[in-house]
């Protein structure tokens, strides 16, 4: 069974430019959610879509958005970026949020210049 | 709020001996506890979890306990090896208006262990 995939997995931005990012959860996982990883802030939580609908959003500015498609591939997107933008982003699969494991993909490092 | 705490944030131990990751959430109502062990340049990845219905799980070397009343649960890792050495992330859900949960993340404990 393939695990998660995101890709890219690693990239490099300047200010003010925008990224996408992209996450194929395991077949049969309708629950895809975004983390933001950080040095010392540890795991942030991003956002949550279950069958195309985002179901939950954590503290972040409106640049950070996200979608997920029928097939339950997900995207995140970054608008007008910041330095402290850079981060590696992480997708984690699930059968449900909250009450069962998590499944992470190896995450895209975003490093904004 | 949704928070969770967790203690200590670095951890270093003689192999064999045991080590204790502590955490405390706010939410009474979040049922469900997981740990996740994240080695270093990979991915995090479940290594035991607790429900609220039980106060104790085990699974070889690693337990986890859960205190309901105190709103906080630990990791415990006995005969430390140097494969253990990792960051120790440890989680709680919690309930969003319009239903579902929220898994809110500790800020993790970096385990390293020492020969």
């Amino acid at each position: 069974k393939a695990g998660v995939t995101q890709t890219p997995r690693y990239l490099i931005k300047t200010r003010g430019q925008q990224v996408t990012l992209s996450c194929s959860p395991i077949s049969g996982h309708r629950s895809v959610s975004w983390y933001q990883q950080t040095p010392g802030q540890g795991l942030q939580f991003l956002f949550e879509y279950f069958s195309e609908t985002q179901r939950n959003k954590g503290n972040f500015p409106g640049r950070f958005s996200g979608r997920q498609f029928s097939n339950s591939r997900s995207e995140m997107n970054v608008s007008t970026l910041e330095l402290g933008d850079s981060a590696l982003y992480l997708c984690a699969s699930s059968l449900l949020v909250g009450t069962g494991e998590l499944f992470f993909g190896e995450g895209s490092r975003l490093t904004v210049l | 709020g949704e928070n969770v705490e967790q203690h200590p944030s670095t951890l270093s131990v003689q192999e064999g001996d045991s080590a204790v990751i502590k955490c405390t959430y706010s939410d009474s109502a979040s049922n469900y506890f997981p740990w996740y062990k994240q080695e270093l340049g990979k991915r995090p990845q479940l290594i035991i979890d607790i429900r609220s219905n039980v106060g104790e799980k085990k699974d070889q070397r690693i337990a986890v306990t859960l205190n309901k009343t105190a709103k906080h649960f630990s990791l415990h890792i006995t005969e430390t090896q140097p494969e253990d050495s990792a960051v120790y992330f440890c989680a709680a859900p919690y309930e969003v208006t319009g239903g579902g949960n929220k898994l809110t993340f500790g800020t993790g404990t970096q385990l390293k262990v020492e020969l």
